[in-house]
């Protein structure tokens, strides 16, 4: 399958600061890409749609100036967790649908741990 | 809107026990289904999947077959291994490039 690499797949940061978290299509091209965040023993809540050369789409209820998301080329979507608080610790991991699949493929997720 | 129910985990198993992870699913369309297993610490890889009514899919001795008349897409297996210990989803997609959605996920131990 194709593959979508997520860096970096842990990081620790102190209250207040922003923290960039990027998502690559390696082998493919990708228009969209999704962005989710996992609770500790919850599901995939999907946060926005990032799409390439336009602004993203925020589920309801996802702050947009937080979580600020930019899709700069058919490659690469990042996801910037700005002003982060201790409540932002979470599992994010973004996919990439590859053309006609249906199926999505993931990185492997970035846990971010504030302090 | 389209969602996914699965089954409260965890699941706990012995060694070459036989598995099962319920799943049922509300769509208005013909949604594809996937079941996606995630290791301790790691992202989702794709198990396997089906597209259409009565499709089986199947990978590493795992199967689940789209029941439309039941909507539902359970997972089984007939002899489990402590290397399948992970978390398991299901989840459908409406059509291509659009956001799976997501049952809440089962937990699944295998001791031996």
């Amino acid at each position: 399958g194709a593959v979508v690499s997520q860096h970096p797949s842990w990081v620790i940061c102190k209250s207040g600061t922003s923290v960039k978290i990027e998502c690559r299509s390696l082998d493919f091209q990708a228009t969209t890409m999704f962005w989710y965040r996992q609770f500790p023993k919850q599901s995939l809540m999907l946060m926005a749609t990032s799409n390439e050369g336009s602004k993203a789409t925020y589920e309801q209820g996802v702050e947009k100036d937080k979580f600020l998301i930019n899709h700069a080329s058919l490659t690469l979507s990042t996801l910037t967790v700005t002003s982060a608080h201790p409540e932002d610790s979470s599992f994010y991991i973004c996919s990439g649908p590859e053309g006609k699949n249906t199926e999505a493929f993931f990185g492997q997720g970035t846990r971010l741990t504030v302090v | 809107g389209d969602s996914v129910t699965q089954m409260e985990g965890p699941v706990t198993l012995s060694e070459e026990a036989f598995l099962t992870i319920n799943c049922t699913y509300t769509a208005t369309g013909y949604p594809s289904l996937f079941w996606y297993v995630q290791y301790p610490g790691e992202g989702l890889q794709l198990l396997l999947k089906a597209t259409k009514a009565d499709d089986k899919g199947s990978n590493k001795g795992f199967e689940a077959t789209y029941r439309k008349e039941t909507t539902s897409f359970h997972l089984e297996k007939g002899s489990v291994q402590v290397s399948d210990s992970a978390v398991y989803f299901c989840a459908l997609s409406d059509g291509a490039g659009t956001a799976l959605i997501f049952g809440k996920g089962t937990t699944l131990s295998v001791s031996s």
